[in-house]
């Protein structure tokens, strides 16, 4: 057990351009979320995942976000048309039913440009 | 208003001495309260756990709860240089919530 893995690690891109995130959890963990962190603020909460059925999505989570979970394992988290607002770090975390706290990964660092 | 307020410091301290670290917050459905530790280019990681108000102690860390003020701190006994991190606190409403919600975070170093 590795903990939950991200990649990449970093993400250059320019606006416009669509870009894919992934998550691999800990492996007996059932339950994903994703987040977003910005420069000096905390996590903000985006979508979370059960298995692979999608629970819960904030409103920060726009048409141009998208997140699956296709076989409850991995996820991914894509962003269509990207703009400089999108810049962030995208934390991905998991945790098993019934466990306190979350193992968060170390993030996608995305810089568009 | 943001729902958790947390003073982002940046706090710097001599090593030893002792960390008060502070969140307010608004929506008094919260019941579980977290304190994370972030090292630069890493992602969150669990330190304390406490569930309504109360306090609740492990090793050199001491967190506690005051619901009827809508305030909680995390204390840092002895601290060390690699104590030197930024500490967020994170909260949610009931057991069956997923989502958690952050404070901004607070920068500390601890000077050698």
């Amino acid at each position: 057990d590795t903990g939950v893995s991200q990649d990449p690690r970093h993400k250059i891109t320019k606006r416009g351009q669509n870009v894919t995130f992934r998550c691999d959890p800990i492996s007996e963990h059932n339950r994903l979320y994703w987040y977003r962190q910005t420069l000096g603020q905390g996590p903000e909460f985006l979508t979370y995942f059960q298995n692979e059925a999608q629970l819960e999505k904030s409103r920060l989570l726009s048409d141009r976000f998208s997140a699956e979970r296709p076989k409850g394992s991995f996820s991914t988290l894509e962003i269509q048309r990207t703009e400089q607002g999108d810049s962030a770090m995208y934390l991905c975390a998991s945790s098993y039913f019934g466990t306190r706290g979350y193992t968060f990964g170390s993030g996608t660092r995305l810089t568009v440009v | 208003q943001k729902e958790v307020e947390q003073d982002p410091g940046p706090l710097s301290v001599p090593e030893g001495a002792i960390v008060s670290l502070n969140c307010t917050y608004s929506n008094s459905a919260f019941q579980y309260f977290m304190w994370y530790r972030q090292y630069s280019r890493k992602g969150p990681e669990l330190l304390m756990y406490t569930y309504s108000s109360g306090n609740k102690e492990d090793g050199r860390f001491t967190a506690q709860v005051d619901k009827s003020s809508k305030y909680i701190s995390l204390f840092i006994r002895d601290s060390q240089p690699s104590d030197s991190a930024t500490y967020l606190c994170a909260m949610r409403a009931f057991q069956g919530a997923q989502k958690l919600v952050f404070g901004q975070g607070t920068r500390l170093t601890i000077n050698p």
